[in-house]
Formats: structure tokens, C-alpha cells, sequence
């Protein structure tokens, strides 16, 4: 079975950063593309970043490209986003998800809640 | 990285149908033969019904469809049942900007 369980969310200030995790089991990662999608309180899905199965390419939306990192430890079986530079508006529920067709998120964890507040 | 554009609601009655419209340019929808269907009841994670446009992941009742015409993709819900009200999201692939979602619809079963 196809698990994804995410970590790493909370509250940190503006400016401030935060490294999420993705710990994936039941499919090999070293296979997939993976990527992350947000979800704002009460808003709709916004996809942030992906990355190829041997992090060889990374692709990030407009608004956060320089301020977050996608990275993988296929030998950990493992996902990452570390977000840097937080602003408010980055406040939401990040999911890792694998992507079994281009721009296609078949599997999804159950999310972290990043909140960004002073 | 516009996002595309879906209606913000849609209903029907137990046992109709009802479809769901996406619209977005040459450039992603019009482009590839990518696009995903996701379901997502209040406080869950979405869950992906269609991809790559007619596609259904295994489990899916065959009651949900997709079809694509040009720009505009459609989900198609057949024979409504309670379980089915939700929020829907269209995705497609976009080349170079790789995802773009629509920005969902609340179906309600009447």
C-alpha cells in the first residue's frame, strides 16, 4: 500500500524558515516523480514544486522559486521542501504527493499545516 | 501560471448527472493529454478520480468520466449519490510550468 506521511509543519514567524518531510513506503521513490502541492485555508490547490526521480530537474511555481528547495533521499525514501524566507501568504496545507503521469498527483499524504504569523 | 477556470458550483439530484467544465489555453489543457480529476471531501486530502483525461485509477466508480475538447476538459458524474458531493480540482500538465489546478468546484447533491 502506497503511504505518504508528511512532517515538519507549525507556526513560524515571517521571515523565518522551515524544512518539510515526506517519508514515502509501499512503491520504490527512486522511480517517481514527486512533487508538492499547497492548499490554503479555505482556498484551492496551488501545485509548488516537483522533482524527477533522481533530482537530475526541478521545476517550482513563480511564487516561491528562490525562497524554497525540493530535494529527495531516494535511499532514505525520502521527499523534502525546505521553505525559506516565509511570508504569510505561504500559510497552508502542504502535501507530498507521487505523480504517476506528467502534472498528475496520484497518491497524496495527509498534509502539514505550515502557518506563517507573528 | 494562470490558473484554470472551472465554475465555482455545480448540483444535481440523486441519479442525474451533472458535468464539470475546465477551460484553459493551447498551452496546457489544449496542449497535452494530461489532465487529472481530483475529489476532496471537507478536511481530507484530494483524491485523484481521472487522469490524463479519460483515465480512471483503479477503485474509481466507473459513474465519474472524463473527455476533453479543445481547451475545455469536462468530468462527467453519472447516476449522483449522496457520497459524490465534494469539491472538485481539474489539473493539467504545462509543459515547462509543469501543473496548473483549476480553481474547484463544490458539487451538491441536492
Amino acid at each position: 500500500e502506497v503511504q505518504l506521511v508528511e512532517s515538519g509543519g507549525g507556526l513560524v514567524q515571517p521571515g523565518g524558515s522551515l524544512r518539510l518531510s515526506c517519508a514515502a513506503s509501499g512503491f520504490t521513490l527512486s522511480s517517481n516523480w514527486m512533487s508538492w502541492v499547497r492548499q490554503a485555508p479555505g482556498k484551492g490547490l496551488e501545485w509548488v514544486a516537483n522533482i524527477k526521480y533522481d533530482g537530475t530537474e526541478k521545476y517550482y511555481v513563480d511564487s516561491v522559486k528562490g525562497r524554497f528547495t525540493i530535494s529527495r533521499d531516494n535511499a532514505k525514501n525520502s521527499l523534502f521542501l525546505q521553505l525559506s524566507s516565509l511570508r504569510a501568504e505561504d500559510t497552508a496545507v502542504y502535501y507530498c504527493t507521487r505523480d504517476i503521469s506528467p502534472g498528475t498527483m496520484g497518491y497524496w499524504g495527509q498534509g502539514t499545516l505550515v502557518t506563517v504569523s507573528s | 501560471q494562470s490558473a484554470l477556470t472551472q465554475p465555482p458550483s455545480a448540483s444535481g439530484s440523486p441519479g442525474q448527472s451533472v458535468t464539470i467544465s475546465c477551460t484553459g489555453t493551447s498551452s496546457d489543457v489544449g496542449g497535452y493529454d494530461y489532465v487529472s480529476w481530483y475529489q476532496q471531501h471537507p478536511g481530507k486530502a484530494p483524491k485523484l478520480m481521472i487522469y490524463d483525461v479519460t483515465t480512471r485509477p483503479s477503485g474509481v466508480p466507473d459513474r465519474f468520466s472524463g473527455s476533453k475538447s479543445g481547451n475545455t476538459a469536462s468530468l462527467t458524474v453519472s447516476g449522483l449519490q449522496a457520497e459524490d458531493e465534494a469539491d472538485y480540482y481539474c489539473g493539467s500538465f504545462a509543459g515547462s510550468n509543469p501543473v496548473r489546478f483549476g480553481g474547484g468546484t463544490k458539487l451538491t447533491v441536492l
